[in-house]
């Protein structure tokens, strides 16, 4: 069973920074693309980043480029996210995903999240 | 970048009826759409993927098709359990863009 558990999230303070990660089980993570998509409250969905199998190419929006760093580690089949400046803005739940492979690279799995709160 | 327009923004649909929520890209996306399911407090569950086909698990009064640039999803004979917000998702090229959501509740 594909398993994606989020972890790091907390109360932050504009212009810190945060770390978060994702445990991945159930399926050869060095296979897949993954990626972080994140939700604000009461609002839509917004993709944050994509990093490749390697791990050499990494996809971001402008909203977070710069500030935003996606990363992994195979060997531990984990996905990491450097979040530095923060901003109000970020506040959101961040979720984990699985792209698909072959087919579209959709997102097939998800985690169940984890929150971000950026304020002072 | 490509926007994906969603509508409506909510609706609330009688147990039984028949319901459709469309997505317009405003540039070509080559059927590289999927549409996802969102309960509250819960993370989205993929639902249909590249436009028409329907992920594993997923019951068969849900279906998805295409229209030019318009993308759709349909419930057929809507059930109690199908109440949540509905995203669809172009992943044709980066930034990979969703759009803005539909409420589902029943009537």
């Amino acid at each position: 069973e594909v398993q994606l558990v989020e972890s790091g999230g907390g109360l932050v303070q504009p212009g810190r920074s945060l770390k978060l990660s994702c445990a991945a089980s159930g399926f050869t993570f060095s296979n897949y693309y993954m990626a972080w998509v994140r939700q604000a409250p009461k609002k839509g969905l917004e993709w944050v980043a994509t990093i490749s199998t390697s791990g050499s190419r990494t996809y971001y929006p402008d909203s977070v480029k710069g500030r935003f760093t996606i990363s992994r580690d195979n060997a531990k089949s984990s996905l990491y996210l450097q979040m530095n400046s923060l901003k109000s803005e970020d506040t959101a739940t961040y979720y984990c995903a699985r792209h698909e492979t072959g087919r579209g690279y959709y997102f097939d799995y998800w985690g169940q999240g984890v929150m971000v709160t950026v304020s002072s | 970048d490509i926007q994906m327009t969603q509508s409506p923004s909510s609706i609330s649909v009688s147990l039984g009826d028949r319901f459709t929520i469309t997505c317009r890209a405003s540039q070509d996306i080559g059927n590289y759409l999927s549409w996802y399911q969102q309960k509250p407090e819960k993370s989205p569950k993929l639902m249909i993927y590249r436009a028409t086909n329907l992920e594993d698990g997923v019951p068969s009064r849900f279906s998805g098709s295409r229209s030019g640039s318009d993308y759709s999803l349909t419930i057929n004979s809507l059930e109690s359990e199908d109440t949540g917000i509905y995203f669809c998702l172009q992943h044709k090229q980066y930034p990979l863009t969703f759009g803005s959501g539909t409420k589902l509740e029943i009537k």
